[in-house]
């Protein structure tokens, strides 16, 4: 069965520290996977997207890896901002040829909270 | 460009009842999908749509159905409703229909609530 886990479910940290969010996989076949950041009420907005043949890729102060190995990613947050409170949520696409589907594997996200 | 929107952002319904939601993907965007997220969880997968097809479905009831338009704009039903239906309901739009490591575009969602 497909499962995406992450940890921790929540963090709390104080506006301008750093933070990193887990996230571990089961998925198969693995396609990419992504990072989305979602605000309280709003719909999931992207960050990063990753293939198979990447370790890291940056949107601003957020970093995502990817260890395909070990099926795990990170999600570092730099000098955090009150606006990056929201939930971040990992995602895993697996595609099979046949039939040409595309399946995302939700986690159930990381609730960030920053406190000034 | 206008991003996704759906339509409504909130309905109230009681138990038994029938619902139909809407969506309009981004202009281009001929993949339409249906996620359930019920509070503190991630979002489930219900549906795929692509050129007005159905290319996915995940594990939810019968009573749960969705096409998609000639403008690939789409709907999704859900009839007898249940008290456990109560979720935001997002829709997410794409310009293809898979293996593209393009980011799917969520809309907002409709909060479902269930008396």
């Amino acid at each position: 069965k497909n499962q995406v886990e992450q940890s921790p479910q929540s963090l709390i940290i104080l506006e301008g520290k750093n933070c990193t969010l887990q996230c571990n996989y089961t998925v198969s076949p693995f396609s990419n996977l992504r990072w989305y950041k979602q605000d309280t009420g709003r719909g999931p907005v992207s960050l990063t997207i990753m293939t198979f043949s990447e370790n890291t890729k940056s949107n601003g102060r957020y970093t995502a890896t990817l260890d395909a190995d070990t099926k795990q990613s990170s999600l570092h947050i730099t000098a955090s901002q009150l606006s990056d409170s929201a939930s971040y949520i990992c995602v895993v696409s697996a595609y099979t040829s046949r039939g040409g589907n595309e399946k995302l594997t939700f986690g159930t996200g990381t609730r960030l909270t920053i406190i000034p | 460009d206008a991003g996704v929107t759906q339509s409504p952002t909130h309905l109230i319904k009681t138990r038994g009842q029938q619902v139909t939601l809407r969506c309009s993907p981004i202009s281009g965007h001929k993949s339409v999908s249906w996620y359930q997220q019920v509070l503190g969880q991630g979002p489930q997968f219900i549906f795929q749509y692509y050129e007005k097809e159905e290319r996915g479905r995940g594990n939810f009831p019968d009573r749960f159905s969705a096409r998609q338009f000639p403008n690939y704009s789409s709907e999704l039903n859900v009839n007898a409703l249940l008290l456990g239906d109560s979720a935001l309901y997002l829709c997410a739009s794409s310009d293809v229909q898979g293996n593209s490591n393009q980011p799917q575009h969520f809309g907002d969602g409709t909060r479902l609530s269930i008396l």
